[in-house]
């Protein structure tokens, strides 16, 4: 049981440069994240997937795109990324949308943008 | 908006003694949660403690402890019997049922712990 993992660990882009991030669960779990931590911040949620077939915005949108491939499978995608993206990008899941839920992170994906 | 707002951008405790983190929050909803989550240097978001705002009891997990007091909106952790493997970052974060489930984190607090 591996809970959340994402893909790539590190990444360096140009600007301009597109990339997809990949995080999967395999929690069983209806509901998944995507958050950014920008230095010395705390986490601000991107865009978020209540079920399979569903995604909606969340605090910081711009510039990003979102897939739930499938239930376990949701990624993120930057068409043309930019300095100000350059963050540490968190993918997270929890069992349901109610706050009685437990969000489950994973180990997140470095992203520099040049 | 919700804003949450962690005011000790860094603490330092001796390994042994009791450190304690403040939070304060700022909402209109009355049913929410309220959490500390720990973040070593691996970058791992780990839980550490939950608090329904709808029970007057603080909660407790071992070493942790909170103080919540709903109507000053704050929500402090105390860490007793601090140990070496508690020096990270710890953030407060607030969530309700609406906004998507969505985390609302603070700044963090990084808490040093002296041998």
């Amino acid at each position: 049981n591996a809970g959340v993992t994402q893909t790539p660990k590190f990444q360096v882009l140009k600007t301009g440069q597109s990339m997809t991030l990949q995080c999967a669960q395999d929690m069983n779990h209806n509901s998944m994240y995507w958050y950014r931590q920008d230095p010395g911040m705390g986490l601000r949620l991107i865009y978020y997937s209540a079920s399979e077939g569903t995604t909606d915005k969340g605090e910081v949108p711009n510039g990003y795109n979102v897939s739930r491939l499938n239930k376990r499978e949701f990624s993120l995608r930057l068409e043309s990324a930019a300095p100000s993206q350059t963050s540490v990008y968190f993918c997270a899941s929890s069992e349901g949308q109610s706050s009685i839920y437990e969000q489950y992170f994973g180990p997140g994906t470095r992203l520099t943008v040049t | 908006a919700q804003t949450v707002t962690q005011s000790q951008p860094e603490m330092s405790v001796q390994e042994a003694e009791t450190v304690t983190l403040s939070c304060t929050y700022d909402t209109s909803e009355s049913d929410y949660y309220l959490f500390w989550y720990k973040q070593p240097p691996s970058r791992q978001m780990i839980l550490v403690i939950r608090q329904e705002a709808y029970k007057q009891q603080n909660a407790t997990e071992n070493r942790f402890s909170v103080n919540f007091q709903k109507a000053a909106k704050s929500f402090s952790l105390k860490i007793s019997d601090s140990q070496l493997g508690d020096a990270a970052m710890y953030f407060c974060a607030y969530q309700n049922n609406n906004a998507g489930n969505m985390l609302t984190f603070g700044g963090g607090t990084r808490l040093m712990v002296k041998p």
